[in-house]
């Protein structure tokens, strides 16, 4: 049993184009988070929602667009992407914010 | 600003030995510290968790320590394993701002046989 579980787990796609990731925990955590890992290795908050709101929202290109239809779910729509746009994508949630976060496999994005 | 370092930024050891990860933080106001490890191609996982009022958390082999007061915690991984092999990310959260996480960099861990 996947505790949260992201798909696609890779993602291919030409630049220009609009894709989305979706994100699925099955933990009852209300809390749901979106990162970015780039080449590096770095993880960066991009967005958070608690209970279906946003209470985190980095400084992110508004071409990326959570969406959280229940608290189960945080998706992540990406417009026009960009070469830039490249790296693994994290989904993760916690009980409440702040708290220890259970993250899924990543999403590996890569644009050609 | 908030910032969080770790070092060092990798690390060779022999099997068996014992090793300790570093991190340092600014983040304040202070809510809690927790080191993740990260197995390549997977999302990381909780080692341990701690709070300002914890200055020592162990998780079988995994030991992390916390000085509130400097600002810094260790890992500290007893007799290595070759699974151990992984990035180990030192995280904090601030408690205020929707609890903000700042990231560490990660050290890059390798166990050789």
């Amino acid at each position: 049993d996947t505790a949260v579980s992201q798909t696609p787990k890779y993602l291919v796609t030409q630049m220009g184009n609009d894709k989305s990731i979706k994100c699925e925990q099955n933990l009852g955590h209300d809390t749901m988070y979106w990162y970015k890992q780039d080449s590096k290795k770095f993880l960066k908050i991009m967005f958070s929602y608690n209970n279906k709101e946003l209470i985190i929202n980095e400084t992110v290109p508004n071409r990326f667009s959570p969406k959280s239809p229940d608290k189960a779910h945080l998706n992540l729509h990406i417009n026009s992407l960009e070469l830039g746009d490249s790296a693994v994508y994290f989904c993760a949630s916690s009980h409440q914010p702040g708290g220890p976060q259970h993250f899924g496999d990543g999403t590996r994005l890569s644009i050609l | 600003k908030n910032q969080v370092e770790q070092s060092p930024q990798s690390l060779i050891i022999l099997e068996g030995k014992n090793c300790t990860l570093q991190c340092n933080y600014t983040v304040s106001p202070f809510s809690n510290l927790r080191w993740y490890k990260q197995d390549t191609g997977r999302g990381p996982v909780s080692l341990t968790i701690m709070t300002f009022s914890e200055n020592t958390k162990s998780n079988g082999r995994y030991t992390a320590t916390l000085d509130a007061d400097t600002k810094q915690s260790s890992l500290h991984i007893t007799a290595s394993q070759l699974s151990d092999s992984a990035s180990y990310i030192c995280v904090v959260s601030a408690s205020t701002g929707g609890f903000k996480t700042i990231f560490g960099a990660g050290t890059r861990l390798f166990v050789k046989a």
